[in-house]
C-alpha cells in the first residue's frame, strides 16, 4: 500500500529565507513522486517529479527535491523564498504497479515580507 | 506543458438540477482522466477514474448514480452532478494522464478547478 506524510500543515518563512516542506511515503514498490502548488482558487501546478532517475530533481520557479529511499522521503526546498510562493503545496506519491495517485494533506507556505 | 481546461469556472445553481461540467486535454491525448473534490482548506479527493471508452471506476462513498462520468473522446470528459443539493457544494478539479511509460505512470496534468455553489 502506498502513503505520503506531509509533516508540517504550515510553514511561514520570511522573503528570501530558505523554504523547506516536508515529504514523507510509503510505498510498497517502486514509486513516483510528485510535487504539486495550488494557489487560491486555482487548479493544481506540477512543480517537479521523481520517476526513478536523478535523485535530486530540479523543478519550476527555483524549487528541488531530492529522493532519499532510506529515509522514505521526498523533501522540496527552495534556496530563497519569494512572496510569489505563498501557496499551497502537495506532496504525490504513485506507484508503478497502479493507477492510482495518493495526494499528502498540504502544507500551506505563507511568505513574511 | 500538457494543458487542461475545465468548464465552466464557476457555476451557481438551484438545488435539484443538474450540472455538467467539462474536462479537456487541449494538447495532448488523455487516456485516464480523474476527477477530484476538494473542501476548503483540505487536500484533494479522488472522486472516480474514467478511460476512454469504458465506464469510470469510482472509489468508495462516491455515488455513481449522482456523479455521472462520460469519457467519450481521447481529450474530453464530463462530469455531471445530478440533482445537486447544497452538499455538492465544493471545488471540482480534473486531472488527465499522458499515459504511462517504462519510468511508471505518465504525470497527471491538472485543470483549473470548477467552484460549483448549490443554493
Amino acid at each position: 500500500a502506498q502513503s505520503v506524510t506531509q509533516l508540517d500543515s504550515h510553514v511561514s518563512v520570511s522573503e528570501g529565507t530558505p523554504v523547506l516542506l516536508r515529504c514523507n511515503y510509503s510505498s510498497s514498490y517502486s514509486p513516483s513522486l510528485f510535487w504539486y502548488v495550488q494557489h487560491p482558487n486555482k487548479g493544481l501546478q506540477l512543480l517537479l517529479k521523481y520517476t526513478s532517475a536523478a535523485t535530486l530533481v530540479k523543478g519550476i520557479n527555483g524549487f528541488e527535491a531530492e529522493f532519499k529511499k532510506s529515509e522514505t522521503s521526498f523533501h522540496l526546498t527552495k534556496p530563497s523564498a519569494h512572496m510569489s510562493d505563498a501557496a499551497e503545496y502537495f506532496c504525490v506519491v504513485s506507484e508503478s504497479r497502479s493507477s492510482k495517485i495518493i495526494f499528502g494533506s498540504g502544507t500551506r507556505l505563507s511568505i513574511r515580507p | 506543458g500538457a494543458v487542461v481546461s475545465q468548464h465552466p469556472s464557476w457555476v451557481i445553481c438551484k438545488s435539484g438540477t443538474s450540472v455538467k461540467i467539462e474536462c479537456r486535454s487541449l494538447d495532448f491525448q488523455a487516456t485516464t482522466m480523474f476527477w477530484y473534490r476538494q473542501f476548503p482548506k483540505q487536500s484533494l479527493m479522488l472522486m472516480a477514474t474514467s478511460n476512454e471508452g469504458s465506464k469510470a471506476t469510482y472509489e468508495q462513498g462516491v455515488e455513481k448514480d449522482k456523479f455521472l462520468i462520460n469519457h467519450a473522446s481521447l481529450t474530453l470528459s464530463t462530469l455531471t452532478v445530478t440533482s445537486a443539493h447544497p452538499e455538492d457544494s465544493s471545488f471540482y478539479i480534473c486531472s488527465a494522464r499522458q499515459g504511462s511509460g517504462r519510468a511508471g505512470p505518465g504525470t497527471q496534468y491538472f485543470g483549473p478547478g470548477t467552484r460549483l455553489t448549490v443554493l
